[in-house]
C-alpha cells in the first residue's frame, strides 16, 4: 500500500459545481497535511495546510479524519480556473511524502 | 514565502553527459530539497541538501549519479551524472520557509525539464 493515496482522476465537472475529493495516508503518527495545485508543466504551489480543525479559504476547504485517515479539498463554485492536479502532501518519519495527484478539469 | 529560480529551465542532453542544475532562493534557508517528478507520477525526493554538510540522499539515489553542492545558504546545484534517457524528468529544487524543517511547508522552482536522448 502506497504511504499516500490519492484518486488520479480526472474529475470533470461543469463550471459552478461543487467537487470534493480525498486522500488517504498508512502513517497514524502524520502531524502534517498540505494540499498543493500543480498547472500543467509548471511547480506545485502551496493551496492550504490542512489543521485538525480543518481549514477553510474561501471557496476551498480542507478537512482531516484522523479516524479513516484520509485527508479531504471540497471546491465550491468551481471555475475555469481551478483545473489543475491537486496534490496531496503527508508528513511520514520526517519528510513530506507526495500523492501522485488527482486531476480536475472545470468545463464551461 | 520565498522566490526561487533554477537554471536551466530546459536541456535536451546526450546520452553518458551530465548536466547541472542551479537553484537560487532570494532568501537565507536552512535545507533545500531536490526532486524529480515523472509526467503524470508524484514528487520523489533526490536529497536533502544542507550548508556546510554533505547531502542526505534518499532510498534509489547515489551521491556518484546525482552529486549537490550547497556552498552558502540561498544556493545550491545538482548534477546529474553519466546520464541515460531514464534520467529524463522534471527537476525540482524547493526550501522549507516557515520552520525550516523538513516537513514544513515548502515552495518550489519553477523545474529543469531534462531530456536525454
Amino acid at each position: 500500500r502506497k504511504e499516500v493515496e490519492q484518486d488520479p482522476g480526472p474529475f470533470n465537472v461543469p463550471e459552478g459545481a461543487t467537487v470534493a475529493f480525498n486522500c488517504t495516508y498508512s502513517n497514524s503518527a502524520s502531524q502534517s497535511f498540505f494540499w498543493y495545485r500543480q498547472d500543467c508543466r509548471k511547480e506545485p504551489k502551496l493551496l492550504m495546510s490542512v489543521y485538525s480543525s480543518g481549514n477553510e479559504d474561501g471557496r476551498f476547504t480542507a478537512q482531516l479524519n484522523r479516524a479513516s485517515q484520509y485527508i479531504s479539498l471540497l471546491i465550491r463554485d468551481s471555475k475555469l480556473s481551478d483545473s489543475a492536479t491537486y496534490l496531496c502532501v503527508v508528513d511520514s518519519n520526517y519528510q513530506l511524502i507526495w500523492g501522485a495527484g488527482t486531476k480536475l478539469i472545470i468545463k464551461p | 514565502s520565498a522566490v526561487i529560480s533554477q537554471k536551466p529551465s530546459r536541456d535536451i542532453c546526450q546520452r553518458g553527459t551530465s548536466l547541472t542544475i542551479q537553484c537560487q532562493v532570494d532568501s537565507q534557508v536552512t535545507m533545500m530539497f531536490w526532486y524529480r517528478q515523472q509526467p503524470g507520477q508524484s514528487l520523489t525526493l533526490i536529497a536533502t541538501a544542507n550548508q556546510g554538510s554533505e547531502a542526505t540522499y534518499e532510498s534509489g539515489f547515489v551521491i556518484d549519479k546525482f552529486p549537490i553542492s550547497r556552498p552558502n545558504l540561498t544556493f545550491s546545484t545538482l548534477t546529474v551524472s553519466n546520464m541515460s534517457p531514464e534520467d529524463s524528468s522534471i527537476y525540482l529544487c524547493s526550501v522549507a520557509v516557515a520552520g525550516g524543517g523538513s516537513t514544513d511547508t515548502q515552495y518550489f522552482g519553477p523545474g529543469t525539464r531534462l531530456t536525454v536522448l
